[in-house]
């Protein structure tokens, strides 16, 4: 079985500061790793994700993130923050192998200060 | 990619009563998935439809409660049933592109259960 564990359901940050979110994920199998966004009152949005090769992924809005296999993390990053990142953030993970869905984490809710 | 719509986008019901939520992909796809978020909480996988077989509900939800059909490959159903107030959250239809590293998520339905 599949679990993702976000730590800290509420990240506060001032704006212009780095964003860091993190992201532990628990798979037998190769996992594929995602994060999305979503703004308040809208859908999800993918920001990044990863499937294989470069473990730096880059995504939107200048997110990235790193895939470490021998933590098992995925956390996401943004070297400034700017106001309109305030949103909760979900982390997930699928296994690589056949129509499988997504499992999500408790999400994180990103507050930016200015 | 995937298009994804979904009929109602809100809907306010009455305790008792059943709403079916309407998911349309602009393209053929093997699986489809339905989650609830629950307010403020993270989604959670009701069910897998596959076309032409029985939907496979996760554990603690129950096709009593959340018949679910797929007549076609483009086309689902998720009826909830007997609604309580509990059962307000959002529902989200979820379809798998022609890997695993490609999910798409519709725009969410908001229901409000009074």
């Amino acid at each position: 079985a599949q679990s993702v564990t976000q730590l800290g359901s509420h990240v506060s940050v001032s704006e212009g500061a780095l964003v860091l979110l993190r992201c532990n994920y628990s798979s037998s199998v190769p996992p594929y790793l995602f994060w999305y966004v979503q703004y308040p009152n809208q859908g999800l949005q993918l920001l990044l994700k990863y499937t294989t090769g470069a473990t730096l992924v880059k995504g939107i809005n200048g997110f990235e993130a790193e895939f470490k296999k021998s933590e098992t993390s995925f956390h996401l990053t943004k070297p400034s923050a700017h106001m309109s990142d305030a949103a909760e953030y979900f982390c997930a993970v699928t296994q690589n192998s056949g129509n499988t869905p997504l499992v999500f984490g408790k999400g994180t809710r990103l507050s930016v200060i200015a | 990619s995937a298009v994804i719509s979904q009929k109602p986008s809100r809907d306010i019901c009455q305790r008792g009563t059943s709403l079916t939520i309407q998911c349309q992909v602009d393209s053929q796809v093997t699986m489809m998935f339905w989650y609830r978020q629950q307010p403020g909480q993270s989604l959670t996988l009701i069910a897998t439809a596959n076309q032409g077989s029985e939907a496979t509900y996760e554990s603690g939800f129950v096709i009593d409660k959340f018949p679910i059909s797929r007549p076609n490959l483009t086309f689902s159903t998720l009826t909830v049933s007997n609604m309580s107030p509990e059962d307000s959250s959002i529902y989200l239809c979820s379809v798998a592109g022609d890997s695993p590293e490609t999910q798409y998520f519709g725009p969410g339905t908001r229901l409000l259960v009074l």
